[in-house]
């Protein structure tokens, strides 16, 4: 049973605009979130995170937002650059079990 | 500051084969985590060390052993290599509380057993 899901499997945006990924997950334990970005041939590298007790979060260019009772989150990026096209994933860990159960990943476009 | 190391990069088993795939930190990272990416599938957790001494099972652990050889280095083992376990292959360390502030992962290592 997926217990985190990103039910997008591929996103294209023009540049300039707004990306919103997507993720779900169905464990109410869970209490730390992450975005990850992948680039072919690399290694995931981390994005941002958010904590349950917040429910948003931003770093520059890119914030997520958290819906608990949903058991949402979301990735906004904006403005959205050629160079964000990558594979997202989302991540979920519960307090105490050291590790984070991923989504399976949504292929992000963004067309000049 | 090479982060994550893995080796190989790349290898081809045929069915039946050994093979141990090697991971090395130099972030004085206490936790480690082996992975593996399948279209569709995202990434699932095959083994995990929380901290030097100890191992754990994750979601997807049948077929391999783990060996946490001291606080920089863990190996993932394929005693017998099947074509299922073709994959890439990713490690990651992480030293904040309880995994907290994320992983840093090496660049993968790309296994087809055939």
């Amino acid at each position: 049973d997926q217990q985190v899901k990103q039910n997008s499997p591929s996103l294209s945006v023009q540049e300039g605009r707004i990306s919103i990924l997507n993720c779900d997950y169905t464990n109410s334990m869970f209490d730390y979130f992450l975005w990850y970005k992948k680039y072919p041939a690399e290694g995931p590298t981390f994005l941002i995170s958010i904590s349950s007790i917040k429910d948003k979060n931003e770093d520059g260019r890119f914030t997520v937002f958290l819906n608990k009772s949903a058991k949402h989150l979301s990735l906004h990026i904006v403005p959205s650059q050629p160079g964000d096209s990558a594979v997202y994933f989302c991540a979920a860990s519960r307090r105490g079990t050291y590790k984070y159960i991923f989504g399976t990943g949504t292929r992000l476009k963004v067309l000049a | 500051n090479a982060g994550v190391t893995q080796t190989p990069k790349f290898q081809v088993l045929k069915t039946g084969q050994s093979m141990t795939l090697q991971c090395a930190q130099d972030m004085n990272h206490n936790s480690m985590y082996w992975y593996r990416q399948d279209p569709g599938m995202g990434l699932r957790l095959i083994y995990y060390s929380a901290s030097e001494g100890t191992t754990d099972k994750g979601e997807v652990p049948n077929g391999y052993n783990v060996s946490r050889l001291n606080k920089r280095e863990f190996s993932l083992r394929l005693e017998s290599a099947a074509p299922s376990q073709t994959s890439v292959y990713f490690c990651a360390s992480s030293n904040g509380a309880e995994g907290k502030g994320g992983y840093t992962f090496g660049s993968g290592t790309r296994l087809t057993v055939v």
